[in-house]
């Protein structure tokens, strides 16, 4: 059984410049989410799919930010121009929409360093 | 608004003795409540939850929780600590409306020293 994976683990990237990342979630899990943790603090909600659908997005989520799911199976969340703000640890988790829907599984997170 | 605290940013404990991490939180409903550990270089693993039903509930690696509405607590313990037990640990809150996204506290360090 895989869990949720992540690509890259670590990005370094200069301030302007796109990056865009990867997650895999579990195979039978239809829902996807994405957040953010800055130092310091717990992860923040970005954003959630169930299947391809992007269903809702925080306020955290600025235009710089886009996220898609094609086909409901992996998902990428994009940012653009980025800026020194965006350094974080951005995290995958998926589960499913069933009795257990409100567990979700968390990625090992793709840590982003702007610079 | 919805929000979770966890009022210890650090905690030292040493190893073999009791632990106990406090969360509180604000929410409108019935919460449902998370305890998530996440260790250097990893994801958030998740240590036990709360439904409904036994307010105390058991979770992996011997930790259990206690859910006492009056408080709008739900704190996690261990009788025993590990050494391997040091890591970082969250509570959270759900479900957020539609899409059951999750509330996270800022998270409480554990150190334990031998």
């Amino acid at each position: 059984d895989t869990g949720v994976s992540q690509d890259p683990r670590h990005k370094i990237t200069k301030r302007g410049q796109n990056v865009t990342f990867r997650c895999d979630p579990i195979s039978e899990h239809n829902r996807l989410y994405w957040y953010r943790q800055t130092l310091g603090q717990g992860p923040e909600f970005l954003t959630y799919f169930q299947n391809e659908a992007q269903l809702e997005k925080s306020r955290l989520l600025s235009d710089r930010f886009s996220a898609e799911r094609p086909k409901g199976s992996f998902s990428t969340l994009e940012i653009q121009r980025t800026e020194q703000g965006d350094s974080a640890m951005y995290l995958c988790a998926s589960s499913s929409s069933g009795l257990d829907s409100y567990e979700q599984y968390f990625g090992p997170g793709t840590r982003l360093t702007v610079t | 608004a919805q929000s979770v605290t966890q009022p210890d940013i650090h905690i030292t404990v040493s190893e073999g003795a009791s632990l106990e991490l406090r969360c509180n939180y604000s929410y409108g409903a019935t919460p449902y409540l998370f305890w998530y550990v996440q260790s250097p270089g990893q994801g958030l693993q998740l240590l036990l939850k709360y439904f409904s039903g036994d307010t105390l509930v058991q979770g992996i690696k011997g930790f259990e929780a206690e859910f006492k509405r009056s408080q709008s607590s739900f704190n996690l313990r261990k009788p025993s600590v590990h050494w391997s037990d040091a890591a970082e640990y969250f509570c959270a809150v759900g479900p957020m409306e539609y899409g059951n996204k999750l509330v996270f506290g800022a998270g409480t360090i554990l150190r334990v020293k031998s």
